[in-house]
């Protein structure tokens, strides 16, 4: 079966620095893998998703992944945080079924910006 | 253009009562997926349909749940006799359904529901 873990359910950092958000996926296949975003009391928003066309992959807002099949890791960065970037993050990886793909996701990272 | 959109937005019942939760998916997409989003359980995959037909009902918790799409369009998941433990935020998503494995899913607002 195939899996993502987020270490970290609550990560706070300084306006202007680093983000980093860690997720490890489990598969026995190729995972197509997937960030997602939610703001409060909102729907899920893509971010970026791996398609294995590129294992760095340019989302929305600034933010990237990387794809490192020897660390099976898919790891949310950006170089630097704004107030605005506060939500909660989720690794998903699909898994196909009947035609379509449905997301196995994450537990999530609260992400915290403060001044 | 228009989203996915999901009614009510906020839905307050009794246990044991019937509860509709309603999805109108972006025009065109023929994929549609409920998914659960609670405290304990974080999100979680509930149903998908492909056109009218749901190839994928597994993460339905219990025969209480069903859900129905018509027309390729509009979906409605019912909840017979709610209980507590069905308190949580139901989201809807649709895709286009063209590259099986990295379609985008486009998520609603969700409804969350209350039991008492």
């Amino acid at each position: 079966a195939q899996s993502v873990t987020q270490l970290g359910s609550h990560v706070s950092v300084s306006e202007g620095a680093l983000v980093l958000l860690r997720c490890n996926y489990s598969s026995s296949v190729p995972p197509y893998l997937f960030w997602y975003v939610q703001y409060p009391n909102q729907g899920l928003q893509l971010l970026l998703k791996y398609t294995s066309a590129a294992t760095l992959v340019k989302g929305i807002n600034g933010f990237e992944a990387e794809f490192k099949k020897s660390e099976t890791s898919f790891h949310l960065t950006k170089p630097s945080a704004h107030m605005s970037d506060a939500a909660e993050y989720f690794c998903a990886v699909s898994v196909p079924t009947g035609g379509g793909n449905k997301l196995t996701f994450g537990t999530g990272t609260q992400l915290k910006v403060e001044l | 253009g228009a989203g996915v959109s999901q009614s009510p937005s906020n839905k307050v019942t009794e246990k044991g009562k019937d509860v509709e939760l309603r999805c109108d998916p972006i025009s065109g997409h023929t994929a549609l997926y409920w998914y659960r989003q609670s405290l304990g359980q974080g999100l979680e995959f509930l149903i998908y349909f492909q056109g009218n037909s749901a190839p994928d009902k597994s993460g339905l918790p219990s025969d209480r749940f069903s859900a129905e799409r018509t027309g390729g369009s509009v979906s409605t998941l019912t909840i017979q006799r709610t209980q507590q433990e069905d308190s949580a935020v139901y989201l809807c998503a649709s895709s286009l359904a063209v590259q099986q494995t990295t379609d985008t899913q486009y998520f609603g607002p969700g409804t969350r529901l209350t039991v008492l």
